[in-house]
């Protein structure tokens, strides 16, 4: 079975930048699957952010594409989430994932935890 | 943007049948998919493609997907069914969209 934790500040100023990281365990991410990042702000619903295929494609939410990176790094099993010029509105719970199998299209079967992220000064 | 409406809240007696809607332009072309998000947890994948379901997940959960409209039934509710519950699609202007979400009371 999957393994994913999220791991990151839990607080960050703003207009500063996001990191989080996402290890994973039980798979490699160079499996074929394909892998995403989802936050929902306290209270609120679930948003995509981005996903990344093994191979280091992406695709971004269009709202996020100009603030947003996300990487693979095969060595250390891990994948990443980079969002600069951080607001108040982009305080809340960030989720990594796993597809349910490669493509962009496939739904995400296996989720991290969660990291609550706030930004303020 | 691609938008896709579900009402914020569904009430259902245990042992009888809850039906969460989650409605879009056209989506019955689309391929559908629910989670299940219970407090202070990840969401879990309950049905995908409309109508499949993950292994581990209980055969009372099923959905369907038609014209304007996606529906999430599930038979026989329990109280571990209370939970929010999104819909979420592949659009190509937005890539995925996820739902507002139901908050699913069993009463």
């Amino acid at each position: 079975q999957a393994q994913l934790q999220e791991s990151g500040p839990g607080l960050v100023k703003p207009s500063e930048t996001l990191s989080l990281t996402c290890s994973v365990s039980g798979y490699s991410v160079n499996s074929g699957y394909y892998w995403g990042w989802i936050r929902q702000p306290p209270g609120k619903g679930l948003e995509w952010i981005g996903s990344i295929s093994h191979g280091g494609y992406t695709y971004y939410k269009p709202s996020l594409k100009s603030r947003v990176t996300m990487s693979v790094d095969t060595s250390n099993n891990q994948f990443s989430l980079s969002l600069n010029s951080v607001t108040a509105a982009d305080t809340a719970v960030y989720f990594c994932a796993r597809s349910l199998r490669g493509g962009w299209t496939v739904p995400f079967d296996w989720w991290g935890q969660g990291a609550l992220v706030t930004v303020s000064s | 943007s691609y938008v896709l409406t579900q009402p914020p809240s569904v009430s259902v007696a245990p042992g009888k049948t809850a039906s969460l809607t989650c409605g879009g332009d056209n989506i019955g072309r689309k391929s559908v998919h629910w989670y299940q998000q219970k407090p202070g947890q990840a969401p879990v994948l309950v049905i995908y493609n409309d109508d499949d379901r993950p292994s581990g997940i209980p055969e009372r959960f099923s959905g369907s997907n038609s014209g304007n409209t996606a529906i999430l039934t599930i038979s026989r509710v329990e109280a571990g069914d209370e939970a929010d519950y999104y819909c979420q699609v592949w659009d190509t202007s937005d890539h995925w969209a996820f739902g507002g979400g139901a908050k699913l009371t069993v009463l």
